[in-house]
């Protein structure tokens, strides 16, 4: 287990298409964060699992984004009816029980609207 | 949470150190102050965290000033590679509630390394 991967690294999609992105942590991580970074910010968060429960979601967040994490494993971001705006970075993190403990991010998932 | 001010951009010369500033005033007895930074094209990178004593790793030191309102990351003998976007973060230490510890990111610091 070499970090947190996530799936597809790009992609490239027309507007008003959907499209699902997926984040594999690190294994013996039970919490997994997903953020959004766009050129020139800062990443910003989106929502928060601990196991399969989600149990924080970003105003950020809204009714076109669900995310899920069945069996508290590997997570899905799918974004419907995509936007222009929706155009970012897609990062996945993940961190163990301990509070102190830092995420590990992934590489992301950079989305193209167009 | 409370906030964070990083100036925009830094230079160092390879093989300086580089000192990297971060005001955090209105911290709180329970958060920590956090270090992250982001290579282009990479996902952030954890470097190191703190209370209130220094911290050091294999990465970096982390220097906390005794009334905790601002902190100094510091890289010994920066490369090229450690060229980034620094951030400076402050995160609860008891991280209940609806904060979960997640992270809020600022801007951050643009630290560029030249030869």
């Amino acid at each position: 287990d070499t970090g947190v991967s996530q799936n597809p690294r790009h992609k490239i999609t027309k507007r008003g298409q959907n499209v699902t992105f997926r984040c594999d942590p690190i294994s013996e991580h039970n919490r997994l964060y997903w953020y959004r970074q766009t050129l020139g910010q800062g990443p910003e968060f989106l929502t928060y699992f601990q196991n399969e429960a989600q149990l924080e979601k970003s105003r950020l967040l809204s009714d076109r984004f669900s995310a899920e994490r069945p069996k508290g494993s590997f997570s899905t971001l799918e974004i419907q009816r995509t936007e222009q705006g929706d155009s970012a970075m897609y990062l996945c993190a993940s961190s163990p029980r301990d509070r102190e403990s830092g995420y590990t991010f992934g590489s992301g998932t950079r989305l193209t609207v167009v | 949470d409370a906030k964070t001010t990083q100036p925009p951009s830094m230079d160092c010369a390879e093989g300086r150190a580089a000192n990297l500033p971060c005001n955090h005033s209105t911290i709180s007895g329970n958060e920590y102050v956090y270090w992250y930074r982001q290579i282009h094209s990479q996902g952030p990178q954890y470097i190191i965290h703190g209370l209130k004593n220094n911290e050091t790793n294999e990465m970096a030191s982390l220097i906390i000033t005794e009334d905790r309102k601002s902190s100094t990351l510091i890289l010994p003998h920066a490369t090229l590679r450690d060229t980034a976007v620094y951030y400076c973060i402050v995160r609860p230490r008891n991280a209940g509630g609806t904060s979960y510890g997640k992270l809020t990111f600022g801007q951050g610091t643009i630290l560029t390394v030249h030869p």
